[in-house]
């Protein structure tokens, strides 16, 4: 168990559709990072929060949000679901250390599917 | 451009056997991470090791050992006297000072009983 957590663990949704992603990072982590997987692209890197500002972005479609709370949690925000959309959707937490040399640990990510 | 190549797609062998995962990187930051997380058939990504660029120690935990080789950019990981539970999907990844990380296609390793 990494600490981190993500709900819900399985999402079943139709396209067009919106859902929210939560994520909460282990105690005393700082960043929150979002990754999607999926069987064409592999694991891409989509947004970085550091203590609930935006740090870095990846190749996250527009159709795409993410924010990180005061309480440090973040939530990913799908909206106008399409087909390809449907992967695994990961948050890792890092500790507070130089950029590029923290640690992640992955939560369990969650499941999209989007009929 | 940073990259990550793992080029075994899957791996299969028998109980007890050595293996070992390839992994090539390519980045022109003169500082870099290197990484190994194994994925095993329940879909967490499970944390392995971190290396540092300027670190080319190998290292050694349990059966598990990782060769950092600068010359060649690799850092390869061996499993010795494999067994059922590291069936999984391993993946090498890199970072540097954007801390996102870079991951490889993941190599899928087979062990059988």
């Amino acid at each position: 168990d990494s600490g981190v957590t993500q709900t819900p663990k399985h999402l079943i949704t139709a396209t067009g559709q919106r859902v929210t992603l939560r994520c909460s990072p282990r105690s005393g982590d700082l960043s929150v990072y979002w990754y999607q997987q999926s069987l064409d692209q592999g694991l891409q890197f989509l947004i970085q929060y550091y203590n609930g500002e935006e740090r870095a972005k990846g190749n996250i479609l527009e159709r795409f949000s993410a924010q990180q709370f005061p309480d440090l949690h973040s939530e990913l925000n799908l909206s106008s679901l399409e087909l390809g959309d449907s992967a695994l959707y990961f948050c890792a937490s890092s500790p507070p250390r130089l950029a590029g040399q923290e640690t992640q640990y992955f939560g369990p990510g969650t499941r999209l599917l989007v009929l | 451009a940073q990259k990550v190549t793992q080029a075994q797609t899957e791996i299969s062998v028998v109980e007890k056997e050595d293996v070992t995962l390839d992994c090539v990187y390519e980045t022109r930051d003169t500082t870099y991470y290197l990484f190994w997380y194994k994925q095993p058939p329940s879909g967490e990504l499970v944390f392995l090791i971190r290396r540092n660029s300027f670190d080319e120690q190998n290292e050694i935990s349990g059966r598990y050992s990782w060769n950092f080789q600068k010359s060649t950019s690799s850092f390869n990981f061996t499993i010795t006297a494999s067994q059922v539970v590291d069936s999984a999907v391993y993946f090498c990844a890199l970072s540097s000072n954007t801390g996102k990380l870079i991951f490889g296609q993941g190599t899928t390793l087979q062990v059988k009983p």
